[in-house]
């Protein structure tokens, strides 16, 4: 089955400084990975739609310098907290939908199993 | 824009009696609809989905749920719940046309109690 694998799965850092959380689909291609963002007893807010070779998109109010994603290859996607603060610290959560699908949008979405990051 | 809602935050449910988890949607066109299911401080689990066909739709674990176009709902169901069933469940939909991400709703966090 398809299974995607996130990295770390804890962080904890001081505020200021940047945190890398890397999701990678193990046994299939995905042009197109998606970063989400989920506080304690909420839904999951879509932060950006992950396009491998080309600009993530972004959703309204989520800061594109802030959260900085590359999608250098057809199964690593990264997201990159930088200049991490207090109110940074949430569960990120990256999915990842196989690629080659006739109708790609009915493409069950395989998601990792979350980063808990913590900044002090 | 597309939406769902979940209107229960949370449903108590005694082990062995069926369960039901409401889910109804909003969306131009046809939806694609899907459940997931979060264990704590862990990703989330593909359940079903519904992208045509037969309404009633059977997934992983014994879990079902019924596509209802006319009331916009996709309820998730199972007929007898287990304590290992307690976990937050999401009902998420995306528009069957465009490129639209798929978007959840807030969760509805299931307790079977032995």
């Amino acid at each position: 089955g398809a299974v995607v694998s996130q990295h770390p799965s804890w962080v904890i850092c001081k505020s200021g400084t940047s945190v890398k959380i890397e999701c990678r689909s193990l046994d299939f291609q995905a042009t197109t990975m998606f970063w989400y963002r989920q506080f304690p007893k909420q839904s999951l807010m879509l932060m950006a739609t992950s396009n491998e070779g080309s600009k993530a998109t972004y959703e309204q109010g989520v800061e594109k310098d802030k959260f900085l994603i590359n999608h250098a290859s057809l199964t690593l996607s990264t997201l990159t907290v930088t200049s991490a603060h207090p109110e940074d610290s949430s569960f990120y959560i990256c999915s990842a939908r196989r690629d080659g699908a006739a109708s790609s949008g009915a493409n069950v979405l395989t998601f990792g199993a979350g980063s808990r990051l913590t900044v002090l | 824009a597309q939406s769902v809602a979940q209107p229960e935050d949370q449903v108590n449910v005694a082990e062995g009696n069926p369960l039901t988890v409401k889910c109804t949607y909003s969306v131009s066109g046809n939806p694609y609809l899907f459940w997931y299911v979060q264990y704590p401080n862990r990703g989330l689990q593909f359940l079903l989905k519904y992208i045509t066909g037969d309404n009633l739709v059977k997934g992983s674990y014994g879990f079902e749920a019924e596509f209802n176009k006319s009331q916009t709902s996709f309820h998730l169901k199972k007929p007898s719940a287990l304590v290992s069933d307690s976990a937050l469940y999401f009902c998420a939909v995306r528009g069957a046309s465009g490129n639209t991400p798929l978007v959840f709703g807030k969760g509805t966090r299931l307790s079977v109690i032995a």
